[in-house]
């Protein structure tokens, strides 16, 4: 079955530490994003990436990397320099367009130590 | 940035009553209204992407409205069930060349047997 899959559904971090979520997507999407949920507010996006080796940051990118060097794969960093990270974190795709339905990850919720 | 506010923020109703839900955001520079269902430990799924003034989508029990002149959309549900029972986003795009949504904080919808 087509969809996205996101890894690991729960992660710790602890002060000073770097951790990545996975996001892999079969559906053959050129597009990719990644979204933050804190209690209460709308999802807020962090990074988006269009195509394959090249990707922009959304509102609230400080603290965080991507790559995309594949068409399937588009992982988050959460680096030290991310002060509040505890939060959920979904990841998303679309067919390139500013109409195009997303798809979505069931998410990580990264909590810290 | 755009805001987006959504209401209500959570609603209860009884199986079989109908119910609905505002979007509202700034009209300016609109070109795309997204609405989604987030049912708990479950990924968010797209319900109706809408562009045009006046546009009415309808997909089972579930419609929406769009107002862009004035800012606003309606999500109506007629009859609900159980099974509606979730977290209702919506998500303007503005005009720009890529999908970038901005999401109000959710309608949290709880229906009773």
């Amino acid at each position: 079955d087509g969809g996205i899959t996101q890894s690991p559904k729960y992660l710790f971090r602890k002060e000073g530490q770097n951790v990545t979520l996975s996001c892999e997507q079969n559906l053959n999407h050129d597009a990719m994003y990644w979204y933050r949920q804190d209690p209460g507010q709308g999802l807020r996006l962090i990074y988006y990436s269009q195509i394959v080796n090249d990707f922009q940051k959304g509102d609230i990118a400080e603290g965080y990397s991507v790559s995309r060097e594949k068409k399937e794969s588009f992982p988050l960093t959460v680096t030290s320099a991310q002060k509040n990270p505890t939060a959920f974190y979904l990841c998303a795709s679309s067919i390139t367009g500013t109409d195009e339905k997303l798809f979505f990850g069931s998410g990580t919720q990264l909590s810290v130590l | 940035i755009l805001n987006v506010e959504q209401s209500p923020q959570s609603l209860h109703v009884q199986e079989g009553d109908s119910t609905n839900f505002t979007c509202s955001f700034p009209s300016s520079n609109f070109y795309a209204l997204h609405w989604y269902r987030w049912e708990t430990a479950k990924s968010p799924e797209a319900l109706f992407v809408m562009t045009l003034n006046g546009d009415e989508k309808k997909k089972g029990q579930i419609s929406a409205t769009l107002n862009t002149k004035e800012g606003y959309s309606y999500l109506y549900i007629k009859g609900s069930q159980p099974e509606d029972s979730a977290t209702y986003l919506c998500a303007p795009t503005s005009s720009g060349g890529y999908n970038k949504l901005i999401f109000g904080a959710g309608t949290r919808l709880a229906v009773h047997p």
